[in-house]
């Protein structure tokens, strides 16, 4: 199981954009990177995917840096709703997802 | 779509019972399905995979005859406790995927049982 690298903790101000990064240093060329998160006592939810480039859905955006090494996740207007741990998680095709502890996320009134 | 369900949300029981919780996917049918735990203030650790119709890959430190997993069909898959006891105390989540070749497709995952062995 590849390995990511994720600050334990991050505050954000509601309303405004929330940027969690993530380090992967080692991963290698078929390696996608996924992000999901866990509101307390919930099962995990699936955020947003890429390889490459950059990808956007309704949740959020996924920034990769061009040598594939780092990634930040972009939450671009935090409501209280969105506090949860939030993990960083690379996968190929055939591997199961490990998680790894993840950044708990706290959006403050 | 693609709504994953577990069965039962909590459950409290004494030392010694067996306690099985199952994992429904809703909308698809899933070739493949796993099971985690995880403990208070701690990541989820993957316990086993799944597959339908067939005995399920367990992770390494996980015992497989206190954990049985069975996955008859499509869209079920049950775990059971045998002879639970305090430290099996525990979140425990499935998710659901479809597999494609040698490939997974998204794992969804269900809501977690929350399991209390007194």
């Amino acid at each position: 199981d590849a390995k990511t690298t994720q600050p334990p903790s991050m505050d954000c101000a509601e309303g405004r954009a929330a940027n969690l990064p993530c380090n992967h240093s080692t991963i290698s060329g078929n390696e996608y990177v996924y992000w999901y998160r866990q509101i307390h006592s919930q099962g995990p939810q699936y955020i947003i995917h890429g390889l490459k480039n950059n990808e956007t859905n309704e949740m959020a955006s996924l920034i990769i840096t061009e040598d594939r090494k780092s990634s930040t996740l972009i939450l671009p207007h935090a409501t209280l709703r969105d506090t949860a741990v939030y993990y960083c998680i690379l996968r190929t095709g055939a591997n199961n997802l490990f998680f790894g502890t993840g950044t708990r996320l706290t959006v403050i009134p | 779509g693609a709504v994953v369900s577990q069965h039962p949300s909590r459950v409290i029981c004494k030392s010694g019972t067996s306690v099985k919780i199952e994992c429904r996917s809703l909308d698809f049918q899933a070739t493949t399905m796993f099971w985690y735990r995880q403990f208070p203030k701690q990541s989820l650790m993957l316990m086993a995979t799944s597959n339908e119709g067939s005995k399920a890959t367990y992770e390494q430190g996980v015992e497989k005859d206190k954990f049985l997993i069975n996955h008859a069909s499509l869209t079920l898959s049950t775990l059971t406790v045998t002879s639970a006891h305090p430290e099996d105390s525990s979140f425990y989540i499935c998710s659901a995927s479809t597999r494609q070749g040698a490939s997974y497709n998204e794992q969804f995952f269900g809501p977690g049982t929350r399991l209390t062995v007194l």
